[in-house]
């Protein structure tokens, strides 16, 4: 079946320390992207990526990094710099950088130790 | 002023029900709408999606898109518990690769 994996589906961050959040897709879609959504609001966008080796800051980029070295893979770290983390991430795709409709993963909650 | 308003609820109904769930917004080039289901803790799923006005039925669900009045709607016609989740509108507009959502609608549907 075609879709989008997260993982892993729960993580804890220490004070200091990075952490890296997977998502890979096999729907053979150039776009994907990074939401995150906390509690009684909408979906905020982190970064997007359009194509290989290529990606653009979202609306609240700062203390997040990507890559996509990879069709398939866009891996999202939460550096240290990102002093609120908690909230619950996900991963999302569609066909190409104009496609009308996005598909979802199915999310992983970060939380702060 | 967000450029997508959805009440948040909780909307409370009895089950067989019909629900009405509904999302405004302010840019007149918006031409793509979807609604999505979202149950706790897991991703959104994909329930409904419109290009311009009208309206589309898939089994119990109609989403209907009125673009002069800037309001779009997602009706659920016998309601099960089942039902209970958050649904989210999202919007595009065309040749645009960013979505705009809605804060999400939380539904309860009673035995």
């Amino acid at each position: 079946d075609g879709g989008i994996t997260q993982s892993p589906k729960y993580l804890f961050r220490k004070e200091g320390q990075n952490v890296t959040l997977s998502c890979e897709q096999n729907l053979n879609h150039d776009a994907m992207y990074w939401y995150r959504q906390d509690p009684g609001q909408g979906l905020r966008l982190i970064y997007y990526s359009q194509i290989v080796n290529d990606f653009q800051k979202g609306d609240i980029a700062e203390g997040y990094s990507v890559s996509r070295e990879k069709k398939e893979s866009f891996p999202l770290t939460v550096t240290s710099a990102q002093k609120n983390p908690t909230a619950f991430y996900l991963c999302a795709s569609s066909i190409d950088s104009v496609g009308e409709k996005l598909f979802f993963g199915s999310g992983t909650q970060l939380s702060v130790l | 002023q967000k450029e997508v308003e959805q009440d948040p609820g909780p909307l409370s109904v009895p089950e067989g029900a019909i629900v009405s769930l509904n999302c405004t917004y302010s840019n007149s080039a918006f031409q793509y709408f979807m609604w999505y289901r979202q149950y706790s803790r897991k991703g959104p799923e994909l329930l409904m999606y419109t290009y311009s006005s009208g309206n589309k039925e898939d089994g119990r669900f109609t989403a209907q898109v009125d673009k002069s009045s800037k309001y779009i709607s997602l009706f659920i016609r016998d309601s099960q518990p089942s039902d209970s989740a958050t649904y989210l509108c999202a919007m595009k507009k065309n040749n645009f690769n960013k979505f705009y959502f809605g804060s999400g609608t939380k539904l309860n549907v009673k035995p």
